[in-house]
């Protein structure tokens, strides 16, 4: 079935280095691909999208691009900050469907100054 | 706007016991939904609603019951609870279907 996994964490890195959190998808299709991020004591919030292949989604200095032929959806970002230790899942979505929506299982991001 | 707020944050319930979770947005939205997350795995769908009065069902919905009686307010209740119901659990609303949900801060409920 569909399913989308993710690196484990946490991940643990120092102010100002670069970030890769991984994702891949299993899916027949052309699934819509999400990132949403949770900040310590808050919900989740949707971070960025991508809804068809070759598309990058942007966001925050954060992005993704929808790469079909390795089903994957890496989260990037050049230069992260203390203020983006959070917990990041990926999701992917086929039709306009709640029971075709599914997450990944989070990977916690910590970042030390 | 306060956004998606959930009621209460932390729960002990005993086998057996019945309560209802809370759960309330004031932007409108005519989609919500439950998950619950437990360790290491994603977010799983419990019950969802396209709008008042219309609720389904999601992958999870064994135990829970849904009611959405107005368009702000969407209760979760747990009629007899079991251990395997301790999770973390998370409401959202939307205005475009599962597209962008905007979730609340969730409520962690424990069952002994």
């Amino acid at each position: 079935g569909d399913s989308v996994t993710q690196m484990e964490g946490p991940v643990t890195l120092s102010e100002e280095a670069f970030l890769t959190i991984n994702c891949t998808y299993t899916a027949t299709g052309y699934p819509s691909l999400f990132w949403y991020v949770q900040y310590p004591g808050e919900g989740l919030q949707l971070l960025l999208k991508a809804t068809k292949a070759d598309d990058k989604g942007s966001n925050k200095g954060f992005e993704a691009t929808y790469r079909k032929e390795t089903t994957s959806f890496h989260l990037e970002k050049g230069s992260v900050q203390v203020s983006d230790s959070a917990v990041y899942f990926c999701a992917l979505m086929k039709g306009d469907n709640f029971n075709k929506f599914y997450f990944g299982s989070g990977t916690k991001l910590n970042v030390k100054p | 706007n306060a956004g998606v707020t959930q009621t209460p944050k932390f729960q002990v319930l005993k086998t057996g016991q019945s309560m209802t979770l809370q759960c309330a947005q004031d932007m409108n939205h005519e989609y919500m939904s439950w998950y619950r997350q437990d360790p290491g795995m994603g977010l799983r769908l419990i019950h969802y609603s396209v709008g008042a009065g219309i609720t389904d069902q999601g992958e999870v919905p064994n135990g829970y019951n849904v009611s959405r009686s107005t368009t702000e307010d969407f209760p979760l209740r747990l009629l007899s609870a079991a251990p395997s119901q301790t999770s973390v659990y998370f409401c959202a609303s939307s205005r475009d279907g599962p597209y962008e949900q905007y979730f609340g801060p969730g409520t962690r409920l424990t069952v002994t």
